[in-house]
Formats: C-alpha cells, sequence, structure tokens
C-alpha cells in the first residue's frame, strides 16, 4: 500500500503570497490532519478533515484554511504568507473511525520557507 | 495548554540500550505514541500503547507506561547507529498532542 504523499515537498514563497499544499491519505483512509512543525514551537495541530468535513481545529489563525475531496485527497491553503509561517508541514492519515485503533501514519512533509 | 514533555537530548554507544522518557499531559488519554523522524523526513509510527497496559514489547522496542505518574518510557535494545534520529512522544486528545522530541545520537 502506498503510504501518504505531499506535493510539493518544498516552497519558496515571498510574504503576502498565499499558498496551497496537497496531501494523499493512504489508500481507505477518511480522515486527514494537518501539522506545523517549528524549531520552536514543535508540532502544532492544525486541523483534521473526515469525509469532507473539517472535524477538529486547532489554534490557528483564520489563514489557514483546508478542504477535503470526495476521495479523501486534501488541501490546505494560507493566505497573506508571514515569515512566521516558515515551517515543515506535515499531513497524516487515519481510518478516522470511532471505536478501532487509531493509528496515524505522516507524510514526508512540504518544507514552506517565506522570504 | 499544558506540554508533553521529554528531555532533548540522550547520546548512547552502539550496541547499548536506549531509553527516552516522556511525560504527558492527559491522564484520560487512551493511547500514547512513539513516533521516530529522521532528517528531511516525516514522522514515522514505531509503536504505541493503549492506556490499560502497563508494558508492550515489540522486537528491540519496550514501551512503559506509568499511569499515576503519567510517565511514558520507550527503550531500544541493541541500540544501533540508524537508530539516530528524534524521537517524539504524544498522546490523543482531539487530536495527536506532541513533546518537542528527543534527539538520539547512537555512537560507534
Amino acid at each position: 500500500k502506498a503510504g501518504v504523499t505531499q506535493t510539493p515537498r518544498y516552497l519558496i514563497k515571498t510574504r503576502g503570497q498565499q499558498v496551497t499544499l496537497s496531501c494523499s491519505p493512504i489508500s481507505g483512509h477518511r480522515s486527514v490532519s494537518w501539522y506545523q512543525q517549528t524549531p520552536g514551537q514543535g508540532l502544532q495541530f492544525l486541523f483534521e478533515y473526515f469525509s469532507e468535513t473539517q472535524r477538529n481545529k486547532g489554534n490557528f489563525p483564520g489563514r489557514f484554511s483546508g478542504r477535503q475531496f470526495s476521495n479523501s485527497r486534501s488541501e490546505m491553503n494560507v493566505s497573506t504568507l508571514e515569515l512566521g509561517d516558515s515551517a515543515l508541514y506535515l499531513c497524516a492519515s487515519s481510518l478516522g473511525m470511532t471505536g478501532i485503533i487509531y493509528e496515524q501514519y505522516f507524510g514526508p512533509g512540504t518544507r514552506l520557507t517565506v522570504t | 495548554g499544558e506540554d508533553v514533555e521529554q528531555s532533548l537530548f540522550l547520546s548512547v554507544r552502539e550496541g547499548d540500550s536506549s531509553v527516552i522518557n516522556c511525560t504527558y499531559t492527559d491522564s484520560s488519554s487512551t493511547y500514547l505514541y512513539w513516533y521516530k523522524q529522521e532528517p528531511g523526513a516525516g514522522l514515522q509510527l514505531l509503536t504505541y500503547i493503549f492506556s490499560n497496559m502497563d508494558m508492550k514489547q515489540d522486537q528491540r522496542l519496550t514501551v512503559l507506561l506509568n499511569k499515576k505518574d503519567k510517565h511514558l518510557s520507550l527503550r531500544i535494545a541493541d541500540t544501533q547507529t540508524g537508530d539516530s534520529a528524534i524521537y517524539f512522544c504524544a498522546e490523543k486528545g482531539y487530536a495527536l498532542n506532541f513533546g518537542k522530541g528527543t534527539s538520539l545520537l547512537v555512537t560507534p
């Protein structure tokens, strides 16, 4: 089974621009979560989508948004980029159903640099 | 909110055992996890333990859970240079709440 894939792997943007990152979960997984990883703050949860609906949300400003498509692929968008948005953005997928063991598998990440 | 705590750095010699410790925050967490991250890569799920267990062994990995002290540990037996990486513990709330990671350096 293929793992979680993320595109692009690297991205350089300028302050004020917007960016869209893409994530394809493991086949059969319906939940996709996004995390931001920075040296200072570590791993922070952005949001989770399940069956095209946002199920949970972390404490990030509204500039960070996401969506999920019917095939479970997900995108996240960051508008009006700031220097502090430079980070590794990790996508993780899981089956997502309650009552079963919660195993979350991560993709390789997208390294975003904002200049 | 409260932080999941881990020591930042651990150095061991090849062939020795490594023990990475973690203190988590939520006593109602149902699952506790260990992830490994190598340079330039995402997080690899190593193992997890259900909260009603005290110990779980998986090949070279042993997880110990002390619910009273909210303490979790990961023991890696016969540590190899390929085990050099950052190890994260995480507790499950509505999402995974991660520690800052322990950087493990294995020297020959």
